[in-house]
């Protein structure tokens, strides 16, 4: 069945440094979605990307989809403490999004 | 005030207890899942449900059962089969549930064992 593999799976990072998670998928993705866990909450959506080589950003997040459209990325520019949590990518090669284990991002002050 | 509902927010299960995990949505949303979610894990994929009365099993059913009587309602019950079955489940819903569609989640539901 389809894997999707999340790298790195923790990452600490001073503040004002950048962060970037990648996501692997076995099988060409239709679409990825992104989404953040902020520490004891619930998974929150933040962005869609369905366009082979597609960049997309939202303030001092960048995303991006693969030109084969099996691997994305997601870049954060400056962290805050604002950031912390974790980033999960969910891929769909059929009808159903399977979620990557997800990175944990813990940000220093 | 729209959105998923899940209760309780903490629930205790003794060995060989059954014990149902409620999920409510309001959105008008076809489809409704549940992810398991181990410390420092991903989202497991127990059940899905796209329509009332049907569901389909996920990546990890074994232990779990399902209902959805109601298009608003997707209650979850961890069964004595399931053998670990401390976690935090998560309730989601979509529009239609197809894989473009964001998933808005509930705020999950802490299961202990005593």
């Amino acid at each position: 069945g389809q894997q999707v593999m999340q790298i790195p799976q923790y990452q600490h990072v001073q503040e004002g440094e950048d962060f970037t998670t990648y996501c692997n998928s076995s099988t060409t993705l239709s679409n990825i979605q992104w989404y953040k866990q902020r520490p004891g909450g619930h998974p929150v959506f933040l962005i869609q990307l369905v366009k082979s080589g597609e960049v997309k950003k939202q303030k001092r997040l960048t995303f991006q989809f693969g030109e084969a459209k099996k691997n994305s990325s997601l870049h954060i520019t400056a962290t805050q403490t604002t950031d912390v949590g974790t980033y999960f990518c969910g891929g769909n090669a059929g009808n159903m999004l399977t979620f990557g284990g997800g990175t944990r991002l813990m940000v220093k002050p | 005030d729209g959105g998923i509902t899940q209760s309780p927010k903490y629930l205790f299960r003794k060995e060989g207890q059954n014990v149902t995990l409620s999920c409510e949505q309001n959105l008008n949303h076809d489809a409704m899942y549940w992810y398991r979610q181990d410390p420092g894990q991903g989202l497991r994929l127990i059940y899905y449900s796209q329509i009332v009365n049907d569901f389909q099993k996920g990546d990890i059913a074994e232990g779990y059962s399902v209902s959805r009587e109601k298009k608003e309602s997707f209650p979850l019950t961890v069964t004595s089969a399931q053998k670990n079955p401390t976690a935090f489940y998560l309730c989601a819903s979509s529009i239609e549930g197809k894989g473009k569609e964001t998933q808005y989640f509930g705020p999950g539901t802490r299961l202990l064992v005593l």
